[in-house]
């Protein structure tokens, strides 16, 4: 079964400085990977996802990651975070089990963006 | 639309007492899923409905028992539930079936077992 890593369960980080948030995922022939954010009492709201194709990946509200196959990685970043970005973010991977695929998530990295 | 609906928003339930969480899509989703989430924890599956038959039971107890009485609408009956099964179920929905290219979340239900 495939599955994510989150390296960091906190990051905090000045508004208007940049930010990374890292994920590593198991080696796969094919793979397709999500990053999810949770604010407080929420649901899951879908960033980005990286499917096939280019390796740079724009998602909402200024997010980006990159996949690289090399380092199995798909960090996500933002140049300048704000207040309203302090959540909860999950790397996910679509995960054969059965006969239907399903997200598997890694265990979280809190975003606190500080005034 | 792209909203999966979850209702109701918060449960209070005592130990004895039989209730049910309900999730509905107007998308055209064939796969639904209810998720488990504790406090700072990821999201746990647990049911996977494709095609409205049930595909996969991650071992949950049989105090959770799920329901899809059509492809828009996916239940979660409680009865006899322990207070560490307190948690936020979330409900999702996908497309495909075979492969997720994008997985669509509720607001969760926040139930709480008294």
């Amino acid at each position: 079964a495939q599955s994510v890593t989150q390296l960091d369960s906190q990051v905090p980080v000045f508004e208007e400085a940049p930010v990374e948030l890292r994920c590593n995922y198991s080696s796969s022939v094919s793979v397709y990977l999500f990053w999810y954010v949770q604010y407080p009492n929420q649901g899951l709201q879908l960033l980005l996802k990286y499917l096939s194709g280019s390796t740079l990946v724009k998602g909402i509200n200024g997010f980006e990651a990159e996949f690289n196959k090399s380092q199995t990685s798909f960090h996500l970043r933002k140049p300048s975070v704000h207040i309203s970005d302090t959540a909860e973010y999950f790397c996910a991977v679509s995960d054969l089990r059965g006969s239907a695929r399903q997200l598997t998530f890694g265990s979280g990295t809190q975003l606190t963006v500080l005034p | 639309d792209t909203e999966v609906t979850q209702t109701p928003k918060h449960l209070v339930m005592g130990m004895t007492n039989k209730k049910s969480l309900k999730c509905e899509q107007h998308m055209g989703h064939r796969a639904m899923y209810w998720y488990k989430q504790k406090a700072k924890k990821p999201p746990e599956l647990m049911f996977v409905y494709s095609y409205e038959k049930l595909s996969i039971n991650e071992s949950v107890p049989s105090r959770f028992s799920p329901e899809c009485p059509n492809s828009s609408l996916l239940n979660l009956h409680l009865h006899a539930l322990q207070p560490e099964d307190s948690a936020l179920y979330l409900c999702a929905s996908s497309q495909e079936t075979v492969v997720i290219t994008e997985a669509f979340f509720g607001q969760g239900t926040r139930l709480t077992v008294v």
